[in-house]
Protein backbone atom coordinates (compact mmCIF):
# COMPACT_ATOMS: atom_id res chain seq x y z
CA UNK A 1 0.00 0.00 0.00
CA UNK A 2 1.43 3.06 -1.35
CA UNK A 3 -0.43 5.68 0.93
CA UNK A 4 -2.22 7.13 -1.81
CA UNK A 5 -5.98 6.59 -2.19
CA UNK A 6 -8.23 7.53 -5.29
CA UNK A 7 -11.67 7.70 -5.47
CA UNK A 8 -13.72 6.07 -7.02
CA UNK A 9 -12.45 2.68 -8.24
CA UNK A 10 -14.21 1.85 -10.72
CA UNK A 11 -16.53 4.53 -12.90
CA UNK A 12 -19.07 4.11 -16.05
CA UNK A 13 -20.72 6.77 -17.15
CA UNK A 14 -21.81 7.84 -20.60
CA UNK A 15 -20.26 9.91 -23.39
CA UNK A 16 -20.65 13.90 -22.90
CA UNK A 17 -21.12 13.27 -18.77
CA UNK A 18 -18.55 14.83 -16.73
CA UNK A 19 -16.75 12.94 -13.78
CA UNK A 20 -14.69 13.87 -10.56
CA UNK A 21 -11.69 11.46 -9.51
CA UNK A 22 -10.17 12.46 -6.47
CA UNK A 23 -6.90 11.64 -4.74
CA UNK A 24 -5.11 12.18 -1.64
CA UNK A 25 -1.59 12.04 -1.54
CA UNK A 26 1.06 10.33 1.02
CA UNK A 27 1.06 11.64 4.38
CA UNK A 28 3.28 14.82 4.23
CA UNK A 29 3.57 14.74 0.77
CA UNK A 30 2.93 18.09 -1.13
CA UNK A 31 2.64 17.29 -4.88
CA UNK A 32 0.38 15.26 -6.40
CA UNK A 33 0.30 14.25 -10.12
CA UNK A 34 -2.12 12.71 -12.59
CA UNK A 35 -1.34 10.12 -15.03
CA UNK A 36 -3.81 8.85 -18.20
CA UNK A 37 -3.16 4.99 -19.01
CA UNK A 38 -5.04 3.55 -22.11
CA UNK A 39 -4.34 0.75 -24.00
CA UNK A 40 -2.73 2.36 -26.79
CA UNK A 41 -1.42 5.39 -25.14
CA UNK A 42 0.85 4.12 -22.50
CA UNK A 43 1.55 6.38 -19.32
CA UNK A 44 0.67 9.92 -20.31
CA UNK A 45 1.48 12.27 -18.05
CA UNK A 46 -1.39 15.18 -17.41
CA UNK A 47 -0.56 17.60 -14.72
CA UNK A 48 1.32 18.48 -11.26
CA UNK A 49 0.24 20.24 -8.33
CA UNK A 50 2.40 21.41 -6.10
CA UNK A 51 1.42 22.61 -2.38
CA UNK A 52 -1.90 24.03 -4.21
CA UNK A 53 -0.21 25.46 -7.37
CA UNK A 54 -0.22 24.15 -10.67
CA UNK A 55 3.76 23.10 -11.45
CA UNK A 56 3.38 20.93 -14.76
CA UNK A 57 1.64 20.53 -17.11
CA UNK A 58 1.68 17.51 -20.00
CA UNK A 59 -0.75 16.51 -22.30
CA UNK A 60 -4.14 17.53 -20.72
CA UNK A 61 -7.01 18.10 -22.83
CA UNK A 62 -8.63 21.25 -22.74
CA UNK A 63 -11.61 19.35 -21.63
CA UNK A 64 -9.81 18.06 -18.47
CA UNK A 65 -9.17 20.60 -15.53
CA UNK A 66 -7.66 19.50 -12.27
CA UNK A 67 -6.91 21.38 -8.59
CA UNK A 68 -5.21 20.90 -5.29
CA UNK A 69 -6.63 22.13 -2.04
CA UNK A 70 -5.35 23.09 1.11
CA UNK A 71 -5.90 19.50 2.79
CA UNK A 72 -3.65 19.02 0.19
CA UNK A 73 -5.93 16.52 -2.10
CA UNK A 74 -6.71 16.87 -5.48
CA UNK A 75 -9.41 16.49 -7.62
CA UNK A 76 -9.08 15.71 -11.75
CA UNK A 77 -12.35 16.72 -13.17
CA UNK A 78 -12.96 15.05 -16.57
CA UNK A 79 -16.18 16.87 -18.94
CA UNK A 80 -18.13 16.13 -22.47
CA UNK A 81 -16.62 12.73 -21.85
CA UNK A 82 -15.73 10.71 -25.45
CA UNK A 83 -15.35 6.99 -25.60
CA UNK A 84 -11.25 7.50 -26.12
CA UNK A 85 -11.51 8.76 -22.47
CA UNK A 86 -11.91 5.69 -21.61
CA UNK A 87 -8.77 4.68 -19.62
CA UNK A 88 -7.20 3.94 -16.24
CA UNK A 89 -6.48 7.00 -14.18
CA UNK A 90 -3.38 7.34 -11.55
CA UNK A 91 -2.97 9.75 -9.29
CA UNK A 92 0.88 9.84 -7.97
CA UNK A 93 2.33 12.12 -4.66
CA UNK A 94 6.06 12.97 -3.83
CA UNK A 95 7.29 14.45 -0.57
CA UNK A 96 8.69 17.64 -2.67
CA UNK A 97 8.00 19.87 -5.96
CA UNK A 98 9.04 17.21 -8.12
CA UNK A 99 12.58 17.67 -8.57
CA UNK A 100 15.00 15.09 -9.71
CA UNK A 101 15.17 13.24 -6.39
CA UNK A 102 11.82 12.50 -6.12
CA UNK A 103 10.15 9.57 -6.00
CA UNK A 104 6.24 8.94 -7.35
CA UNK A 105 3.94 6.95 -5.33
CA UNK A 106 1.27 6.06 -6.77
CA UNK A 107 -2.80 5.22 -6.15
CA UNK A 108 -4.63 2.26 -6.92
CA UNK A 109 -5.95 4.29 -10.16
CA UNK A 110 -9.41 4.96 -11.10
CA UNK A 111 -10.86 3.08 -14.31
CA UNK A 112 -12.89 4.98 -16.08
CA UNK A 113 -15.31 3.45 -18.68
CA UNK A 114 -17.28 5.62 -20.87
CA UNK A 115 -20.23 3.94 -22.81
CA UNK B 1 15.94 14.24 -26.40
CA UNK B 2 15.09 12.41 -23.60
CA UNK B 3 13.75 8.56 -24.19
CA UNK B 4 13.53 5.12 -22.38
CA UNK B 5 13.30 2.56 -24.48
CA UNK B 6 12.18 -1.27 -23.31
CA UNK B 7 12.53 -3.10 -26.59
CA UNK B 8 11.05 -6.31 -24.61
CA UNK B 9 6.99 -6.44 -25.51
CA UNK B 10 6.42 -9.30 -23.79
CA UNK B 11 8.50 -12.26 -21.86
CA UNK B 12 7.63 -15.46 -21.12
CA UNK B 13 9.39 -17.70 -18.54
CA UNK B 14 8.86 -21.22 -16.51
CA UNK B 15 8.93 -20.55 -13.28
CA UNK B 16 11.97 -20.67 -11.61
CA UNK B 17 14.05 -19.23 -14.23
CA UNK B 18 15.87 -16.26 -14.45
CA UNK B 19 15.24 -13.07 -16.38
CA UNK B 20 16.08 -10.20 -17.20
CA UNK B 21 14.50 -6.80 -18.27
CA UNK B 22 16.52 -4.00 -20.27
CA UNK B 23 15.73 -0.38 -19.91
CA UNK B 24 18.10 1.51 -22.57
CA UNK B 25 17.60 4.76 -21.85
CA UNK B 26 18.80 8.47 -24.24
CA UNK B 27 19.40 11.94 -21.97
CA UNK B 28 21.94 15.11 -22.04
CA UNK B 29 21.75 15.71 -18.55
CA UNK B 30 24.94 14.42 -16.25
CA UNK B 31 22.34 14.14 -13.31
CA UNK B 32 19.82 11.94 -13.56
CA UNK B 33 17.31 9.35 -11.59
CA UNK B 34 16.20 5.95 -13.16
CA UNK B 35 13.29 4.32 -12.00
CA UNK B 36 11.68 0.71 -11.86
CA UNK B 37 7.67 0.41 -11.23
CA UNK B 38 6.01 -3.08 -11.14
CA UNK B 39 1.86 -2.98 -12.30
CA UNK B 40 0.37 -6.19 -11.35
CA UNK B 41 -2.58 -7.74 -13.20
CA UNK B 42 -4.62 -6.07 -10.25
CA UNK B 43 -3.46 -2.76 -11.86
CA UNK B 44 -1.93 -0.53 -9.91
CA UNK B 45 2.11 0.70 -10.09
CA UNK B 46 4.29 0.27 -7.62
CA UNK B 47 7.75 1.49 -6.83
CA UNK B 48 10.62 -0.57 -6.94
CA UNK B 49 13.58 1.31 -7.21
CA UNK B 50 15.16 4.51 -8.24
CA UNK B 51 18.92 5.02 -9.25
CA UNK B 52 20.90 8.54 -9.63
CA UNK B 53 23.29 8.57 -11.95
CA UNK B 54 26.03 8.95 -9.94
CA UNK B 55 25.77 5.53 -8.59
CA UNK B 56 26.95 2.66 -10.68
CA UNK B 57 26.57 0.24 -7.79
CA UNK B 58 24.48 -3.05 -8.46
CA UNK B 59 21.62 -2.54 -6.25
CA UNK B 60 20.22 -6.37 -4.92
CA UNK B 61 16.91 -6.68 -3.13
CA UNK B 62 16.01 -10.22 -2.49
CA UNK B 63 15.53 -12.12 -5.85
CA UNK B 64 15.59 -8.42 -7.58
CA UNK B 65 18.68 -6.77 -8.66
CA UNK B 66 19.37 -3.87 -10.94
CA UNK B 67 22.32 -3.75 -12.83
CA UNK B 68 23.33 0.28 -13.87
CA UNK B 69 25.80 0.70 -16.88
CA UNK B 70 26.26 4.33 -17.49
CA UNK B 71 28.76 3.30 -20.42
CA UNK B 72 26.02 1.60 -22.57
CA UNK B 73 22.94 4.17 -21.25
CA UNK B 74 21.22 0.92 -19.44
CA UNK B 75 19.35 -0.17 -16.10
CA UNK B 76 18.66 -3.69 -16.67
CA UNK B 77 16.64 -5.10 -14.33
CA UNK B 78 16.45 -8.95 -13.44
CA UNK B 79 14.47 -11.60 -11.79
CA UNK B 80 16.38 -14.68 -9.92
CA UNK B 81 14.39 -17.67 -9.32
CA UNK B 82 11.29 -15.90 -10.99
CA UNK B 83 7.53 -16.48 -9.30
CA UNK B 84 4.58 -16.57 -10.50
CA UNK B 85 3.70 -13.27 -8.80
CA UNK B 86 6.01 -12.00 -10.68
CA UNK B 87 4.08 -11.90 -13.58
CA UNK B 88 3.48 -8.19 -13.99
CA UNK B 89 4.05 -5.16 -16.45
CA UNK B 90 7.67 -3.76 -16.01
CA UNK B 91 8.01 0.45 -16.20
CA UNK B 92 11.30 1.75 -16.47
CA UNK B 93 11.41 5.60 -16.63
CA UNK B 94 13.49 8.78 -16.36
CA UNK B 95 13.57 12.32 -14.92
CA UNK B 96 13.79 14.64 -17.62
CA UNK B 97 15.55 17.80 -17.14
CA UNK B 98 12.33 19.48 -16.40
CA UNK B 99 12.26 16.61 -13.65
CA UNK B 100 9.36 15.09 -15.41
CA UNK B 101 9.28 11.57 -15.60
CA UNK B 102 9.58 9.91 -19.35
CA UNK B 103 7.97 6.37 -19.06
CA UNK B 104 9.37 3.43 -21.14
CA UNK B 105 6.39 1.49 -22.68
CA UNK B 106 6.62 -1.41 -20.87
CA UNK B 107 7.36 -5.21 -20.78
CA UNK B 108 5.00 -7.74 -19.73
CA UNK B 109 6.65 -10.93 -17.54
CA UNK B 110 4.33 -13.87 -17.17
CA UNK B 111 5.94 -16.41 -15.25
CA UNK B 112 4.05 -19.33 -16.21
CA UNK B 113 3.82 -22.44 -13.13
Amino acid sequence: DSGVTQTPKHLITATGQRVTLRCSPRSGDLSVYWYQQSLDQGLQFLIQYYNGEERAKGNILERFSAQQFPDLHSELNLSSLELGDSALYFCASSASGGGRTDTQYFGPGTRLTVL
Amino acid sequence: AQKVTQAQTEISVVEKEDVTLDCVYETRDTTYYLFWYKQPPSGELVFLIRRNSFDEQNEISGRYSWNFQKSTSSFNFTITASQVVDSAVYFCALTQSNYQLIWGAGTKLIIKP
